[in-house]
């Protein structure tokens, strides 16, 4: 049973295009995160989510909207596509009051063409 | 922003060697953390450090929590060829739901 899964594993789209990923934990945690992992694997953080509350948002363009309907899911919309947008994005989730690491779901690669 | 630099950047060993990587931070943390990631797959917790000075090991890794809580180290010894992977330190300021983890910039072995 995958702890953090997300869908689609690959998505290839064309410049414009409006997609969205989605991802389910089912580990019980209460905050999820979206990162971003650009071509030289340098993994950035885009928002994180806490009970359904976005607690962090880390400058992304207004392209990008995450929306919390639970807080076992957490998907990502992504507006006007554009060529830069093409990366590995990841979720993952972790329980704060643990203060444990963060684990990750295996990521969707976005390629805009 | 915080920034964390992992070096080396890259190594190629040979089977049975010892591996020593660090990151270092311009700022203090509360948390260190050590993943792993293969390819197609999302990074995977491999040791967890909460205080300055701490020593952990996880089978052939050891990592360590640095005095000034602005470095961190990890250690692999015996390596074998499923040790293949990027490895990235993490750092977390502080705990709460507004904390965060910032990764290094990974070492490719």
């Amino acid at each position: 049973d995958t702890a953090v899964s997300q869908t689609p594993k690959y998505l290839v789209t064309q410049m414009g295009n409006d997609k969205s990923i989605k991802c389910e934990q089912n580990l019980g945690h209460d905050t999820m995160y979206w990162y971003k992992q650009d071509s030289k694997k340098f993994l950035k953080i885009m928002f994180s989510y806490n009970n359904k509350e976005l607690i962090i948002n880390e400058t992304v363009p207004n392209r990008f909207s995450p929306k919390s309907p639970d807080k076992a899911h957490l998907n990502l919309h992504i507006n006007s596509l554009e060529l830069g947008d093409s990366a590995v994005y990841f979720c993952a989730s972790s329980q704060e009051a643990t203060n444990y690491g963060y684990t990750f779901g295996s990521g969707t690669r976005l390629t805009v063409v | 922003g915080q920034q964390l630099n992992q070096s080396p950047q890259s190594m190629f060993i040979q089977e049975g060697e010892d591996v020593s990587m660090n990151c270092t931070s311009s700022s203090i943390f509360n948390t260190w953390l050590w993943y792993k990631q293969e390819p197609g797959e999302g990074p995977v917790l491999l040791i967890a450090l909460y205080k300055a000075g701490e020593l952990t090991s996880n089978g052939r890794l050891t990592a360590q929590f640095g005095i000034t809580r602005k470095d961190s180290f990890l250690n692999i010894s015996a390596s074998i060829p499923s040790d293949v992977g990027i490895y990235f330190c993490a750092g977390r300021d502080f705990p709460g739901t507004a904390s965060k983890l910032t990764f290094g910039t990974g070492t490719r072995l």
